[in-house]
């Protein structure tokens, strides 16, 4: 699996949009981008997770740049209930079994 | 099905005993994972079974650690002679397999199980 490299955390205002990005330069060309979050307390939660178009789901939105070296997750409206550690993954399997998760980006959503 | 159920959610031992964990994935999902957490890091993977066969095991899992799943439906992991650097959440997760039709691949996990060695 790619490296990816994301800020350890980030804040935003309850409303805004939370734009959290993710670096992964050495991405190959069948590795998926998949995003996780958690919860305090709670195990990782699948989010949305894209190949090359941009993707969107009822959680989030998928920005994948056209060289695949970086991405961006989009929560459009960001509540109290956002706030988690988000973890963008680089991968190969489509189901697969071994994820590499890092150490994500603490995302504190602001009242 | 309320999803993946891990049983304990905390456990408190002392070094030196044997623990069991014991995870029941979502009944149609043929793949089970157990991944370990400790604090400020994210999930790491320890080993996964595709039915009742393992199919992969990281180098995490130690001679004392075990893991089973007779069935091919819950799974157990075992850590004998418990230290004190095993002390983590112990999350398990469950999949469909790979293609299967209208879903994503992602893994389900539990809550956890969260495991104290003193």
């Amino acid at each position: 699996d790619a490296k990816t490299t994301q800020p350890p955390s980030m804040d935003c205002a309850e409303g805004r949009a939370a734009n959290l990005p993710c670096n992964h330069s050495t991405i190959s060309g069948n590795e998926y981008v998949y995003w996780y979050r958690q919860i305090h307390s709670q195990g990782p939660q699948y989010i949305i997770h894209g190949l090359k178009n941009n993707e969107t789901n009822e959680m989030a939105s998928l920005i994948i740049t056209e060289d695949r070296k970086s991405s961006t997750l989009i929560l459009p409206h960001a509540t109290l209930r956002d706030t988690a550690v988000y973890y963008c993954i680089a991968t190969t399997n489509f189901g697969n079994e071994k994820l590499t998760f890092g150490t994500g980006t603490r995302l504190t959503i602001i009242p | 099905d309320t999803g993946v159920s891990q049983d304990p959610r905390h456990k408190i031992t002392k070094r030196g005993q044997n623990v069991t964990f014991r995870c029941d994935p979502i009944s149609e999902h043929n793949r089970l994972y157990w991944y370990r957490q400790t604090l400020g890091q994210g999930p790491e993977f320890l080993t996964y079974f595709q039915n009742e066969a393992q199919l992969e095991k990281s180098r995490l899992l130690s001679d004392r650690f075990s893991a089973e799943r007779p069935k091919g439906s819950f799974s157990t992991l075992e850590i004998q002679r418990t230290e004190q650097g095993d002390s983590a959440m112990y999350l398990c997760a469950s999949s469909s397999p790979p293609g299967s039709v209208g879903l994503a691949g992602e893994l389900f996990f539990g809550e956890g199980s969260r495991l104290t060695v003193l």
